[in-house]
């Protein structure tokens, strides 16, 4: 079993729906996740870092870590074309390091 | 320059040649960080360096080979690499704190190509 699994997709939505990612991990050890978001031809860029249980919101984004189920999510409100990217879930791991799921492709159609 | 940069941008190469990646932060970080990213795979981490000290190697194979001179400067030599070498190479840098929360920052990564 993958550290971090996270569906690839693609996912295609419309513009201004809601859109949800989901990743989901198998180590409790550690409870400090990351959402990066790369766009096409640049490196991943940090998007939003929670840590244990709960939400977290910053605008049209909200982190969202269930503990009970291993689970993370991101939510995206009123998608728009800009959202378009690769987003990719993280675990902090000891010494620093972070365990990456493949990430999630992204397209929103205008 | 601001954040992290990486040179060069794209870079071809056949299987005997040698060349290096270079990155460089901005940031006053402690730490910087090689990833290798294949598509359709999660980000592979290649090397850490921590003060300058190299503190993991992931199991990379020796054709490729890390320096880092200083806290702001990393460089990744490429010698005799296969074609399944080809991959965007990413640096990233961070505090350094050593702790599961140490967050990263990525530079643009270096398309690489071997021919």
């Amino acid at each position: 079993q993958k550290e971090v699994e996270q569906d690839p997709g693609p996912l295609s939505v419309p513009e201004g729906a809601i859109v949800s990612l989901n990743c989901t991990y198998s180590n409790s050890a550690f409870q400090y996740f990351m959402w990066y978001r790369q766009y096409s031809r640049k490196g991943p860029e940090l998007l939003m870092y929670t840590y244990s249980s709960g939400n977290k919101e910053d605008g049209r984004f909200t982190a969202q870590v269930d503990k009970s189920s291993k689970y993370i999510s991101l939510f995206i409100r009123d998608s728009q074309p800009s959202d378009s990217a690769t987003y990719l879930c993280a675990r902090g791991a000891q010494g620093g390091k972070l365990i990456f799921g493949q990430g999630t492709e992204l397209s929103v159609k205008p | 320059e601001t954040g992290v940069t990486q040179t060069p941008r794209h870079l071809v190469m056949g299987m005997t040649n040698k060349k290096s990646l270079k990155c460089e932060q901005h940031l006053g970080h402690n730490a910087m960080y090689w990833y290798k990213q294949s598509a359709k795979k999660p980000l592979e981490l290649m090397f850490v360096y921590s003060l300058e000290e190299r503190v993991e190697n992931n199991s990379v194979p020796s054709r490729f080979s890390p320096e880092c001179p200083n806290s702001s400067h990393l460089f990744l030599h490429l010698h005799t690499l296969q074609p399944e070498d080809s991959a965007l190479y990413l640096c990233a840098s961070s505090q350094g704190s050593g702790g599961a929360a140490d967050t990263q920052y990525f530079g643009p990564g270096t398309r690489l190509t071997v021919l």
